[in-house]
């Protein structure tokens, strides 16, 4: 199974930050991985598949990138409704690993 | 619009059976496949299966191979997830999403899940 290794595991950020999300998988996935969105008692929401490309509907403060084999998550200028928790998932060969997630609070 | 619901989540004691249902409308079911994640209490997101369109190829996770079946009716337009031998780690709520495989797979359509208990 490939292993999915997300940091950090929380984040506390301000109105307006700046935010990376970092995932590193423990063996090939081509491009093939995706950022979840998970609020409590809400279903999750994807918001980037295939590492960089933005779900429709999902605002452009969102983007996702690839550097060697570390994918990152960046939201630019944080707005409140931002506060979750993220998963990256990849969706190369199942079992479709999840990382452990990164809970981001408000500082 | 595409809808996923969920159903059938409930208090069940250990060593149990139990079979969730998930009904979809909004798009041609036999193209896309399915699949089901959890979330146990305190803890993240977990992969359990997947079903193709046509029902012919299914995959699961370590963790429930063997216990759970994933399976679905066209006509229906549903999925099924069959799970025995239930342990309090199975303790969850289950979510069946929609899996848009053109190239890679993401679940990009989510339902809002379904309570599983198991307990004494």
């Amino acid at each position: 199974d490939i292993q999915m290794t997300q940091s950090p595991s929380s984040l506390s950020a301000s109105i307006g930050d700046r935010v990376t999300i970092t995932c590193r998988p423990s063996d090939t996935i081509d491009s093939f991985l995706n950022w979840y969105q998970h609020k409590p008692g809400k279903a999750p929401k994807l918001l980037i598949y295939g590492a960089v490309n933005l779900q429709t509907g999902v605002p452009s403060r969102f983007s996702g990138s690839a550097s060697g084999t570390a994918f990152t998550l960046t939201i630019r200028s944080l707005q409140p409704d931002d506060f979750a928790t993220y998963y990256c998932q990849q969706g190369y060969s199942t079992p479709y690993t999840f990382g452990q997630g990164t809970t981001l609070e408000i500082k | 619009q595409v809808q996923v619901v969920e159903s059938g989540g409930r208090l069940v004691k250990p060593g149990g059976s139990l079979r969730l249902s998930c009904s979809a409308s909004g798009f041609l079911f036999t193209d896309y496949y399915m699949n089901w994640i959890r979330q146990a209490p305190g803890k993240g997101l977990e992969w359990v299966a997947s079903i193709s369109g046509s029902g012919s190829t299914t995959a699961y996770a370590g963790s429930v191979l063997g216990r759970f079946i994933i399976s679905k009716d066209n006509a229906k337009r549903s999925v099924y997830l069959e799970m025995s031998t239930l342990g309090i780690e199975d303790t969850a709520v289950y979510y069946c999403a929609r899996l848009d495989c053109g190239g890679d797979c993401q679940s990009d359509y989510w339902g809002q899940g379904t309570q599983v208990t198991v307990s004494s």
